[in-house]
């Protein structure tokens, strides 16, 4: 158990729809990552919010947004949803900002778009 | 920008052999460089990491892998599989400021 949770662990929705992910860290830690897996594409960095501030971004599209609240959860919000935003939803988290530090994953979430 | 290629998607192993499982990285900064290991509907787990110092860096498991800067390659191994290693492995790569760029991972089994 890395202490990062994440809900719901399954999601099915249909096209043109908008879900939103949540993300607990672990105690203490400031920095919350989130990450997409798929067959195609991998494991793709999407976004990093540090102490409640975007601190990195990567191949987020502009349909998905995130955010970090003050008690440091985090939610990922993903509209207009897709086929092809079918995937296995990841949020990490680390004590600090920096690249080198651990990071430690949940569980994910699993996104079905019909 | 850095990249991680990692060759061999798929790796089978008999179990009590050597385990190889490649990365070769891409880098203009020093790297950070991590293993990371995904268990059948799990998250990633770190097995280990190299940052500064000793190149020969040992993980949990019994893995251990060599940061070599000259070829440009963060290998994994392990002495003798066990069939509670067949499992997909993340090869990833960051610097100081960067978020983690996996490669595109290995499966690993291991054959009675």
């Amino acid at each position: 158990d890395s202490g990062v949770t994440q809900t719901p662990k399954h999601l099915i929705t249909a096209t043109g729809q908008r879900v939103t992910l949540r993300c607990s860290p672990r105690s203490g830690d400031l920095s919350v990552y989130w990450y997409q897996q798929s067959l195609d594409q991998g494991l793709q960095f999407l976004i990093q919010y540090y102490n409640g501030e975007e601190r990195a971004k990567g191949n987020i599209l502009e349909r998905f947004s995130a955010q970090q609240f003050p008690d440091l959860h985090s939610e990922l919000n993903l509209s207009s949803l897709e086929l092809g935003d079918s995937a296995l939803y990841f949020c990490a988290s680390s004590a600090l900002r920096g690249g080198g530090n651990e990071q430690f994953f949940g569980p994910g979430t699993r996104l079905t778009v019909l | 920008a850095q990249s991680v290629t990692q060759l061999g998607s798929h790796v089978s192993v008999s179990e009590g052999a050597l385990v190889l499982l490649r990365c070769n990285y891409s880098s203009s900064v020093p790297p950070y460089l991590f293993w990371y290991v995904q268990y059948p509907n799990q998250g990633l787990q770190l097995l280990l990491k190299y940052t500064t110092g000793a190149t020969l860096v040992k993980g949990i498991n019994g893995f251990e892998a060599e940061f070599k800067k000259s070829e440009t390659s963060f290998h994994l191994t392990k002495p003798s599989a066990h069939m509670s290693d067949a499992a997909e492995y993340f090869c990833a790569v960051s610097d100081r400021d960067t978020p983690l760029v996996f490669g595109k991972g290995t499966r690993l089994s291991v054959i009675a």
